[in-house]
C-alpha cells in the first residue's frame, strides 16, 4: 500500500512565524504535490515537484515555498505565516506510470 | 450570513439504499477520472478511477459511469452503509504533469 505521511496533524502558530510542513512518501514516487483545502473552495494546488530539486508553482503559490532535497520528502514552507493561511494542508504523491494521486492525512494549521 | 458557496451539495440516504453522486467535469480533453472519499478530519482516499475509453467500471460496491457527451461522471454506491458517510469528490487529469482538477465535493450522509 502507498503510504504518505505528514509530520503533524494539528499545528498552531503565530502571525509572522516561519512554518515547515513535512511530507514523506514510501513508494519511490517522482511527483509530489501540496494542496490547501478550504470550505467552499475545494482543493487548490500550491506547488508540485516532479523530481528531486525540481519545483513548479501551482495555482496559489503566493506566501509559500517548497523544498525537495530527497525523492521521498517534500516540504512546504510558510516564510511568514499569516491568518489567511489557516487551512487544511494536504500532501499527495504519484509516480510517472500512474496518474492517481495518493494523499496524506492532512495537517490542520491555525495561524493566530 | 454565510456564502452559499460554503455549503456542499448534500445527499442523504437510508442505510441499505443505493447512492448516486454526480460530477460535471470541465474539460472535454480530460482522459482520466478519479473518485475520492474524504472522511471528516482525514485526507482524501482513492475509491475508483476510469479512463476516457471506457464508460463504466465496477469495484467492490462501487460503480463509476462516464458520459463524455455531456461531460458527466457519476459514482454509484450499492447498499450504502453508515461508514460510507463522507465527502465524495471527483478529479480529472487534464495535464501531462499529472496535475488533477478537483470538484468541490458532495456530502453523503447515511441514516441508520
Amino acid at each position: 500500500d502507498v503510504k504518505v505521511t505528514q509530520s503533524s496533524r494539528y499545528l498552531v502558530k503565530r502571525t509572522g512565524e516561519k512554518v515547515f510542513l513535512e511530507c514523506v512518501q514510501d513508494m519511490d514516487h517522482e511527483n509530489m504535490f501540496w494542496y490547501r483545502q478550504d470550505p467552499g473552495l475545494g482543493l487548490r494546488l500550491i506547488y508540485f515537484s516532479y523530481d528531486v530539486k525540481m519545483k513548479e508553482k501551482g495555482d496559489i503559490p503566493e506566501g509559500y515555498s517548497v523544498s525537495r532535497e530527497k525523492k521521498e520528502r517534500f516540504s512546504l514552507i510558510l516564510e511568514s505565516a499569516s491568518t489567511n493561511q489557516t487551512s487544511m494542508y494536504l500532501c499527495a504523491s504519484t509516480d510517472r506510470e500512474q496518474e492517481t494521486q495518493y494523499f496524506g492525512p492532512g495537517t490542520r494549521l491555525l495561524v493566530l | 450570513g454565510e456564502s452559499v458557496g460554503l455549503h456542499l451539495p448534500t445527499l442523504s440516504v437510508q442505510e441499505g439504499d443505493n447512492s448516486i453522486i454526480n460530477c460535471a467535469y470541465s474539460n472535454s480533453a480530460s482522459d482520466y477520472f478519479i473518485w475520492y472519499k474524504q472522511e471528516s478530519g482525514k485526507g482524501p482516499q482513492f475509491i475508483i478511477d476510469i479512463r476516457s475509453n471506457m464508460d463504466k467500471r465496477q469495484g467492490q460496491r462501487v460503480t463509476v459511469l462516464l458520459n463524455k457527451t455531456v461531460k458527466h461522471l457519476s459514482l454509484q454506491i450499492a447498499a450504502t452503509q453508515p461508514g460510507d458517510s463522507a465527502v465524495y469528490f471527483c478529479a480529472e487529469n487534464t495535464d501531462s504533469n499529472y496535475k488533477l482538477t478537483f470538484g468541490k465535493g458532495t456530502l453523503l450522509t447515511v441514516n441508520p
